[in-house]
């Protein structure tokens, strides 16, 4: 079935130093791909989004390209700074079926970045 | 907008009460749905709605009850609270059931003792 496996944390990075959390999906169809950010006590947010292959999302500095021959969409930052600690999570809604807009979410993964 | 908003932000249940954790969108949206988030799991799937009159079963539907008699509400019902159900509920909505991005409401925490 359809489902989600992104990278355990917690990840610690020092700011200024790059950032990649790997996500990978397995879907019967053709998903859209989401990451999404989760602060201390709120709910979450969408940070970026790719509807088809090889469309590459972008927000705040993030990005990650949409890659159907490895079936990933790892999220990647340049320089990550201390405002951008957060649990992260990478998400993918059905490809197909009545349940088309369900999202399957990974077990997020928490990011501390250190001054 | 409001949003997607979540009512309590906070509650405490003893095991065996009942409650309805309240959600409301105004942004006219057709989907929403209910997800609990533990640690370590993610977010899980609890039930959903592609419209008003229209529910279904998520990944852990059990002990849960839910109705959507208008597009802005969808109440989740506990029918008799357990200390397994301890844990945060997010509602979240979405334009359609076709892939749009879900918007979250800001949770409500609950614990089960």
């Amino acid at each position: 079935g359809d489902s989600v496996t992104q990278m355990e944390g917690p990840v610690t990075l020092s700011e200024e130093a790059f950032l990649t959390i790997n996500c990978t999906y397995t879907a019967t169809g053709y998903p859209s791909l989401f990451w999404y950010v989760q602060y201390p006590g709120e709910g979450l947010q969408l940070l970026l989004k790719a509807t088809k292959a090889d469309d590459k999302g972008s927000n705040k500095g993030f990005e990650a390209t949409y890659r159907k021959e490895t079936t990933s969409f790892h999220l990647e930052k340049g320089s990550v700074q201390v405002s951008d600690s957060a649990v992260y999570f990478c998400a993918s809604n059905a490809g197909r079926g009545s349940t088309l807009g369900r999202l399957y979410f990974g077990r997020g993964t928490q990011l501390t970045v250190w001054p | 907008n409001a949003g997607v908003t979540q009512t309590p932000k906070f509650q405490v249940l003893k095991t065996g009460q009942s409650m309805t954790l309240q959600c409301a969108q105004d942004m006219n949206h057709e989907y929403m749905s209910w997800y609990r988030q533990d640690p370590g799991m993610g977010l899980r799937l609890i039930h959903y709605s592609v419209g008003a009159g229209i529910t279904d079963q998520g990944e852990v539907p059990n002990g849960y009850n839910v109705s959507r008699s208008t597009t802005e509400d969808f109440p989740l019902r506990l029918l008799s609270a357990a200390p397994s159900q301890t844990s945060v509920y997010f509602c979240a909505s979405s334009y359609s059931f076709t892939g749009n991005e879900q918007f979250f409401g800001p949770g409500t925490r609950l614990t089960v003792l």
